[in-house]
């Protein structure tokens, strides 16, 4: 079974600064896990993904993720957000056996960006 | 790029009315998944679907549920009595047979509003 964690609903950051997303899993299989961004009225987004190799995967508009095994994390980061990174961003994960298997989604932690 | 289309965009509907909501999944993609998203709250898995049978179902998808592929092409979620906390955002997914770590492709997703 899969599950995740992101802890708060809610962050701010300034337009140029840090953007940190957290996401904690847990998982009985080695696990694959993705982020996806949902901006207002739209559907869910694939940003990035880590399957196997690279811990540090790099994704869309800047964004990357380090898969840490110790830690049973996946944190999101981009170095200078935008004002247009203002959106809702998933963690999930799935297990990497079974062809089928199901994405497990977090709650979401929705990102606001101040000029 | 390839998508996946779902339609109706938003449906209305009244307490213990039949819904069906209709996607398209990307053409070479052979499994297919329908999540729904109550506002507020995370994306939740219902069912998936490869060869022509439900793989795999939550909970949530009681008898009420069905999914069905009629043509080769669509690929439908009926619920056949609404309820009120039916109300929610469903989301169709679709994913490539092969490579396990392929990430799912989403549509927009239809805003289901049960009155």
């Amino acid at each position: 079974a899969q599950s995740v964690t992101q802890l708060g609903s809610h962050v701010s950051v300034s337009e140029g600064a840090l953007v940190l997303l957290r996401c904690n899993y847990s998982s009985s299989v080695p696990p694959y896990l993705f982020w996806y961004v949902q901006y207002p009225n739209q559907g869910l987004q694939l940003l990035l993904k880590y399957t196997t190799g690279a811990t540090l995967v790099k994704g869309i508009n800047g964004f990357e993720a380090e898969f840490k095994k110790s830690e049973t994390s996946f944190h999101l980061t981009k170095p200078s957000a935008h004002m247009s990174d203002a959106a809702e961003y998933f963690c999930a994960v799935r297990g990497n056996t079974g062809a089928n298997s199901k994405l497990t989604f977090g709650k979401g932690i929705t990102l606001s960006v101040r000029p | 790029e390839p998508e996946v289309t779902q339609t109706p965009s938003h449906q209305v509907t009244q307490m213990g009315q039949e819904v069906i909501l209709r996607c398209v999944p990307i053409s070479n993609h052979l499994y297919f998944y329908w999540y729904r998203q109550i506002l507020g709250q995370k994306v939740e898995f219902l069912v998936s679907f490869y060869n022509n049978e439900i793989s795999e179902k939550s909970e949530i998808f009681d008898d009420q549920f069905s999914v069905e592929r009629p043509d080769g092409s669509n690929f439908t979620l009926k619920i056949r009595s609404t309820k009120l906390e039916d109300s929610a955002m469903y989301f169709c997914a679709s994913r490539k047979e092969v490579e396990k770590g392929y990430g799912y492709t989403f549509g927009s997703g239809t805003r289901l509003t049960v009155v």
